[in-house]
């Protein structure tokens, strides 16, 4: 079982362009989340899916889109690059056990992403 | 607004003694508090978790302590490893809204 795999691992931007951090998950959970932690800070959450076709806002969203075509992936899309978007990005899956979603989190590895 | 909060960013501890790790939420409609640990270049792997609805949970060396009139959670370890030398983040959880603490370094000396 590989669990929740991102790619890339590193990456470094120039101001305005685009890229799209690729999630993918194995263990046919049905919900997914991005995070991004900043130094210092706490995990802030981008956007979520429950399901395939599904998606939301979480926290901070702005400046990023995600589609959710597949249960098994889930892409973050930077489309026009800032530096405040230098980040680590983290991709999570879950699934709602019996007795309700606890909250459980499978987090990857994640993905450094520098903007200059 | 910071809703979780972990005052201290960092904490040593010598092997074999306990590890208290504490954290202050602010909104009380939370239905789960939860941690994480994360080593360097991990994600984040979860460590327990407590029903906003119970005060104690304990799953081997650790236990997790609730407080809700004071609004707070606090992790304990017992005793230490060398090996629980990591990053602690506590969370809160409802209906898919999880609000993370800025996180702990926790380092236990052999």
């Amino acid at each position: 079982n590989a669990g929740v795999t991102q790619t890339p691992k590193f990456r470094i931007l120039k101001i305005g362009q685009s890229m799209t951090l690729q999630c993918a998950q194995d263990m046919n959970h049905n919900y997914m989340y991005w995070y991004r932690q900043d130094p210092g800070m706490g995990l802030k959450l981008i956007y979520y899916s429950v399901g395939a076709g599904i998606t939301d806002k979480g926290e901070v969203p702005n400046g990023y889109n995600v589609s959710r075509s597949t249960t098994e992936d889930f892409p973050l899309r930077l489309e026009l690059a800032a530096p405040s978007q230098t980040s680590v990005y983290f991709c999570a899956s879950s699934y709602p056990k019996a007795g309700g979603d606890t909250g459980e989190l499978f987090f990857g590895e994640g993905s450094r992403l520098t903007v200059l | 607004d910071q809703q979780v909060k972990q005052n201290s960013p960092s904490l040593s501890v010598q092997e074999g003694r306990i590890s208290i790790l504490n954290c202050d939420y602010t909104n009380s409609m939370f239905d789960y508090f939860l941690w994480y640990k994360k080593y360097p270049a991990e994600g984040p792997t979860f460590l327990i978790s407590i029903s906003s609805i119970k005060d104690k949970n304990e799953d081997g060396r650790f236990t997790v302590f609730l407080n809700k009139s004071a609004k707070h959670l606090s992790l304990h370890i017992v005793p230490s490893q060398p090996g629980d030398s990591a990053v602690y983040f506590c969370a809160t959880y409802n209906n898919n809204d999880m609000r993370f603490g800025a996180g702990t370094r926790l380092t236990v000396k052999p």
